[in-house]
């Protein structure tokens, strides 16, 4: 239980052009999913906090109008990279809350195996 | 500062050894303390997750925990090549989770 996916696995696309990845959670609900930002090396880093049917809510130097995240339902959450440059080039990996609270720990965030974006 | 301090290695031990992974944090805010587990080019599992100062043991995997100095450890037994990955601890606040950088671990037979 508590799997989450993501599609694309990986992208590579022009400057200029934007990218949508999805994040879904195949076996549960869930209320709340995030969206990390991870660099070669680097550790995870929190953009967004999105909840279902409400605006996501962004991190610190996090542009809102370049990464467009839509939570739709329960079990979707999509990511949208407008206007792309080689340096959003990334791992973008989401992750999702269950609504009944399940999982090992209080809380307990599930995470989807990444996308990796290449920016040309 | 960052909230969260991780050594990111990498840590390199033959199989069978003791392997010994630390944080330190400087937020007492934190509540729950977590370590994952990732994989190259794969989202990152929980391993453990410990709440309260003190020790927390789980087969091979022992989580450590030390509030007064702020300071968290993993310890893993009887290392095996299977457990080479990136170890990331992690640590929440408001609901959040605050990653340390992850050490790169490898295990090697």
């Amino acid at each position: 239980g508590a799997v989450v996916s993501q599609h694309p696995s990986r992208v590579i696309c022009k400057s200029g052009t934007s990218v949508k990845i999805e994040c879904r959670s195949l076996d549960f609900q869930a209320t709340t999913m995030f969206w990390y930002r991870q660099f070669p090396k680097q550790s995870l880093m929190l953009m967004a906090t999105s909840n279902e049917g409400s605006k996501a809510t962004y991190e610190q130097g996090v542009e809102k109008d370049k990464f467009l995240i839509n939570h739709a339902s329960l079990t979707l959450s999509t990511l949208t990279v407008t206007s792309a440059h080689p340096e959003d080039s990334s791992f973008y990996i989401c992750s999702a809350r269950d609504l009944l609270g399940l999982g090992l720990a209080d809380n307990e965030q599930f995470f989807g195996p990444g996308t990796r974006l290449t920016v040309l | 500062q960052k909230e969260v301090e991780q050594d990111p290695g990498p840590l390199s031990v033959p199989e069978g050894a003791i392997v010994s992974l630390n944080c330190t944090y400087s937020n007492s805010a934190f509540q729950y303390f977590m370590w994952y587990r990732q994989y190259s080019r794969k989202g990152p599992e929980l391993l453990m997750y410990t709440y309260s100062s003190g020790n927390k043991e789980d087969g091979r995997f022992t989580a450590q925990v030390d509030k007064s100095s702020k300071y968290i450890s993993l310890f893993i037994r009887d290392s095996q090549p299977s457990d080479s990955a990136t170890y990331l601890c992690a640590m929440t606040r408001g609901g959040k989770l605050i990653f340390g950088q992850g050490t790169e671990l490898s295990v090697k037979p």
